[in-house]
């Protein structure tokens, strides 16, 4: 079956600092691939997504692309601020009404 | 801009008792979807729901849950007899079917608490 896999937190950072989050997939064909923000008391906000390879999902200052060589799509972020603080899920999607399948989390604290 | 809401924000319940959670879908999206996440751990699947069936669901959604769309605009979770596992913050979610990216809008979730 699918399944996300994501480096396991928390990523404590300074503020200003670079932030990588990996994320790897396994699934057959080629899923839509999100990264999902959760804000500490609230929902799920869609971040950004790529829906092919080599796309490029960018948002907020976040970038991830979709590479098909290696199932991996890596979340950045090249100077985070405190209100970057969030727990980061990376997710997949095979198709239109699809479940999406979502990584472990990964919770990231952005100090001033 | 259009969004999924959800109510109870919070909802306690003794165990045993059946719970109702409520979802107003995206207007124009035609998939639904339940999801639950306790409390530290990766959001679960629930079900999903289109064009007024269950499309798909998870080893979770057993006999105790049912989903249903009783008119145009609501979508819920019924839990019929509360166990303390079901604990959780319970979301729904929306996606339009014409969308190729396949991405899916979340609502602010339902905190269920079972004493």
């Amino acid at each position: 079956g699918n399944s996300v896999t994501q480096m396991e937190g928390p990523v404590t950072l300074s503020e200003e600092a670079f932030l990588t989050i990996n994320c790897t997939y396994t699934a057959t064909g080629y899923p839509s691939l999100f990264w999902y923000v959760q804000y500490p008391g609230e929902g799920l906000q869609l971040l950004l997504k790529a829906t092919k390879a080599d796309d490029k999902g960018s948002n907020k200052g976040f970038e991830a692309t979709y590479r098909k060589e290696t199932t991996s799509f890596h979340l950045e972020k090249g100077s985070v601020q405190v209100s970057d603080s969030a727990v980061y899920f990376c997710a997949l999607s095979k198709a239109a009404g699809n479940k999406l399948t979502f990584g472990g989390g990964t919770r990231v604290l952005v100090k001033p | 801009e259009p969004e999924v809401t959800q109510t109870p924000s919070h909802q306690v319940t003794q165990m045993g008792q059946e719970v109702i959670l409520r979802c107003v879908p995206i207007s124009n999206h035609l998939y639904f979807y339940w999801y639950r996440q306790i409390l530290g751990q990766k959001v679960e699947f629930l079900v999903s729901f289109y064009n007024n069936e269950i499309s798909e669901k998870s080893e979770i959604f057993d006999d105790q849950f049912s989903v249903e769309r009783p008119d145009g605009s609501n979508f819920t979770l019924k839990i019929r007899s509360t166990k303390l596992e079901d604990s959780a913050m319970y979301f729904c979610a929306s996606s339009d079917e014409q969308k190729t990216s396949y991405e899916q809008y979340f609502g602010p979730g339902t905190r269920l608490t079972v004493t």
